[in-house]
């Protein structure tokens, strides 16, 4: 069965500063996978997805994501963090089913 | 166009007592999906629904949850009795299809919840 390893539940940065949020996977066959954010009080909204092609992937709000096969790997970054990325973000794996990491909460301080 | 609709939003209920959730999954969604989530964690997979058969389940405390999806369209999660440990979000999701090989390229979009409190 796949699963998925967030590595940091708590990850802090500055207005400004890169962001880095790791994602590793477990998978017998390459899976799908997503990332999703999560404000408080709601549902989860998709950032972006891996299915075929292009490794690296753009989603939204600045974000994007590279995966890295040979490092079972699919780390979620943005150049500058702005205030309103301030949440939960979840990684998830799909071979049919989702299955979703544990999250990382990201503050962005001022 | 509506996106998954839960309701109801937030129920507080003592436990023991029986409780249900309703969702009404995007028009055309084959895929139906139920997670809970504990506060702090991820979602955990309850149940997952191709059309109107439950394909997994294997993650649904079958002693106290059961599901339903009539007809393949809107679904509802019960609990009876309710335990302590089930206070928590639950989660409802769609998709036009399975996520990965041999499903449909897609995304779930998931409702906002209902925040459970068994007191």
């Amino acid at each position: 069965a796949q699963s998925v390893t967030q590595l940091g539940s708590h990850v802090s940065v500055s207005e400004g500063a890169l962001v880095l949020l790791r994602c590793n996977y477990s998978s017998s066959v390459p899976p799908y996978l997503f990332w999703y954010v999560q404000y408080p009080n709601q549902g989860l909204q998709l950032l972006l997805k891996y299915t075929t092609g292009a490794t690296l992937v753009k989603g939204i709000n600045g974000f994007e994501a590279e995966f890295k096969k040979s490092e079972t790997s699919f780390h979620l970054t943005k150049p500058s963090a702005h205030m309103s990325d301030a949440a939960e973000y979840f990684c998830a794996v799909s071979l049919g089913d989702m299955r979703f990491g544990a999250g990382t909460r990201l503050t962005v301080k001022p | 166009e509506a996106g998954v609709v839960q309701s109801p939003r937030y129920k507080i209920i003592e436990k023991k007592q029986p409780v249900a959730f309703w969702c009404n999954p995007i028009s055309g969604h084959n895929t139906l999906y139920w997670y809970r989530q504990n506060l702090g964690q991820g979602p955990e997979l309850l149940i997952r629904y191709e059309n109107e058969e439950a394909v997994d389940d294997s993650q649904l405390p079958k002693d106290r949850f059961s599901a339903e999806r009539l007809k393949g369209v809107d679904s509802t999660l019960k609990i009876q009795p309710a335990e302590l440990g089930d206070s928590a979000v639950y989660l409802c999701a769609s998709s036009l299809g399975g996520l990965g090989r041999g499903g449909m390229n897609t995304e779930a979009f998931f409702g906002q919840g209902t925040r459970l409190t068994v007191v």
